[in-house]
This record gives C-alpha cells, sequence and structure tokens, in this order.
C-alpha cells in the first residue's frame, strides 16, 4: 500500500480563522479522498479530490467551507474555512488501493480542535 | 436508517476467547465489502476484505450473507492486541466506501 502523510498531525484554532491540511502520497494514485470523523462516531466522505478538474463534494459538504485542492497525483490540500467549534474533527484523507479500486488506505489523520 | 449499521459494543472478550459480531447494509446493490481496524486516535486500517465464499486470514474469519445483507467478522484465540474498534466499510460502487460507526471490542486478561 501507498505511504501517506498529513499535515499538520493536529492544530488548535480560533472560530473564524481557516486552516489547510496537506495530504503526501509516496505514489501517484488517481482517486483521493478527503474524510471526517467527529468524536465518537464513524468517519463521513467529505468530498474526492480530482486531480485537474473541481473535486466532488458530499452533500452536506460545499466548497466554500472545504476547499480542495488537487495539483497533482501525489498531492492534496483540503482547508477547513471560517472554523468553528463544530468542525473539531479528525480529517483524514485516503487512497485507492494499488490493486483494488475499492480498497482504500488512509493518512494519520489531523486532529483538529475549534476554541 | 443508516447505511451501514453494527453494534456498537464494547464486546469485552476474555484472552483466548472467540468473538463475532454482524453488520447490516442497505444497498442491495453493494459490490464490495470490508472491516477496517481502527486503534484509538489512529486512522483506520484494512483489516481484510470480505468475499461472497467467506474468507478466512488467521485468526480472523469473514462472511457476507448478501441475502440477508450482512457482514460478519469472528476473531478466535483473542488477543490482548486485537482490542480496538472494528469498522464494517460497503463499497456501493463508484469508488465511494460507506463507513458503519464501528464496534469495539475490549479483550481483557
Amino acid at each position: 500500500s501507498a505511504v501517506i502523510s498529513q499535515k499538520p498531525s493536529r492544530d488548535i484554532c480560533q472560530r473564524g480563522t481557516s486552516l489547510t491540511i496537506q495530504c503526501q502520497v509516496d505514489s501517484q494514485v488517481t482517486m483521493m479522498f478527503w474524510y471526517r470523523q467527529q468524536p465518537g462516531q464513524s468517519l463521513t466522505l467529505i468530498a474526492t479530490a480530482n486531480q485537474g478538474s473541481e473535486a466532488t463534494y458530499e452533500s452536506g459538504f460545499v466548497i466554500d467551507k472545504f476547499p480542495i485542492s488537487r495539483p497533482n497525483l501525489t498531492f492534496s490540500t483540503l482547508t477547513v474555512s471560517n472554523m468553528s467549534p463544530e468542525d473539531s474533527s479528525i480529517y483524514l484523507c485516503s487512497v485507492e488501493g494499488l490493486s483494488s479500486t475499492d480498497t482504500q488506505y488512509f493518512g494519520p489523520g489531523t486532529r483538529l480542535t475549534v476554541l | 436508517r443508516k447505511e451501514v449499521e453494527q453494534d456498537p459494543g464494547p464486546f469485552n472478550v476474555p484472552e483466548g476467547a472467540t468473538v463475532a459480531f454482524n453488520c447490516t447494509y442497505s444497498n442491495s446493490a453493494s459490490q464490495s465489502f470490508f472491516w477496517y481496524r481502527q486503534d484509538c486516535r489512529k486512522e483506520p486500517k484494512l483489516l481484510m476484505s470480505v468475499y461472497s465464499s467467506g474468507n478466512e486470514d488467521g485468526r480472523f474469519t469473514a462472511q457476507l450473507n448478501r441475502a440477508s445483507q450482512y457482514i460478519s467478522l469472528l476473531i478466535r484465540d483473542s488477543k490482548l492486541s486485537d482490542s480496538a474498534t472494528y469498522l464494517c466499510v460497503v463499497a456501493p460502487g463508484w469508488g465511494k466506501l460507506q463507513f458503519g460507526a464501528g464496534t469495539q471490542v475490549v479483550v481483557t486478561p
């Protein structure tokens, strides 16, 4: 499986500010995804990061709040904009598996706390 | 109704015992099924895929029942290191995954 890193690993932010999370993969992958995992809950897909085009957002998530960049096949960023305490969560990027596009492998996550 | 439902547990299991738990899914057209393991404050990690014929990986056995739309995971000879949250994951297609909320397993000495 690919090696995936995320930066920052954690952050504490003030409400109203924005945070950009980076996801780096050690090999080229077609599909990259961004998830949110709120405390005590499972993962919710935010969007699919598409290389060379706009991200595809899931219901309940919008580009103005969660802008995503995907400049190449190994890197993506997710920005959490105009943060509120409700955005406190773990944000994870994932990539498709090399042998099966249905499997996904996850980065270590970014633990965000908004005060 | 949630798309993937799991008993949250916790399942408290003595070391060396067997534990089994299920999850149900709502989308009958789902194509692929997985169990992921998530340790506290860590990312989910793929434990095993689940095939229609059932499959085994060491002490772990997964079963899929398409007719009843449920997936099961059985852990034999439980180890302390098996303590984790087990996520049932369903792929409805299009490269997306749907996650259950997880079943917590606590293996005790």
